[in-house]
């Protein structure tokens, strides 16, 4: 199974509301990714976890609170966004961090979020 | 800084060889680089890496010239399928201080 799910495929949400997103996989691997991509961008990195503890933040504003349960759930808590946060939100995982090539990353199909 | 460049997109026909070159002038020595597929409303696809000279796989071949500033994907004989948008994935730094940086990307149409 090389499949990473991601739920739910749309939402929409207000600014004042919380809200998250969900992130699985059962490929055995110990890093996972949040990226964010906006309609004809690339996708940005927004954090990694590897081996469940938090390894990079870029720099994402607090409005986002990334969490890793477990190996193979990694949710995305979202409250208080702003209508430019607006976008794409992509999971991956990989087998792990890179050593020193970067292994393969597997790509959900995404949660479509709008803000309003 | 760290920055990936990609020409905004290219028009081929069925059959033909498309090379498609990501620019990456501020690279080091160990950098690796990536190459990625996106069709709309899923997530990008794997498709080749490599950090030096060349890289072939049953899909696709990799191109990396000794100054490494850049790379070129080579996608043999492409289909109506190939029609998607691509991104090469640059690795700059290395160790517990990686910066992964998706290029521009380049949509690639191919026609009959």
């Amino acid at each position: 199974d090389t499949e990473v799910t991601q739920t739910p495929k749309h939402l929409v949400m207000g600014m004042t509301n919380k809200k998250s997103l969900k992130c699985e996989q059962h490929m055995g691997h110990r890093a996972m990714y949040w990226y964010k991509q906006k309609a004809k961008k690339p996708p940005e990195l927004m954090f990694v976890y590897s081996y469940e503890k938090l390894s990079i933040n870029e720099s994402v504003p607090s409005r986002f609170s990334p969490e890793c349960p477990n190996s193979s759930l990694l949710n995305l808590h979202l409250h208080a966004l702003q209508p430019e946060d607006s976008a794409l939100y992509l999971c991956a995982s990989s087998q792990g961090l890179p050593d020193p090539a970067p292994y393969e990353q597997y790509f959900g199909p995404g949660t479509r979020l709008t803000v309003t | 800084l760290a920055k990936t460049t990609q020409p905004i997109s290219m028009d081929s026909y069925e059959g033909q060889e498309v090379n498609i070159t990501c620019s990456h002038n501020n690279i080091a020595t160990n950098d690796y680089i990536t190459w990625y597929q996106q069709f709309p409303s899923q997530g990008p696809r794997f498709i080749i890496q490599g950090y030096k000279t060349k890289v072939t796989n049953e899909v696709a071949s990799l191109f990396i010239p000794a100054d490494r500033k850049s790379s070129t994907l080579s996608l043999p004989r492409v289909s109506l399928s190939d029609t998607a948008v691509y991104y090469c994935l640059v690795l700059f730094g290395g160790g517990a201080t990686n910066k992964l940086i998706f290029g521009t990307g380049t949509l690639l149409a191919v026609q009959p």
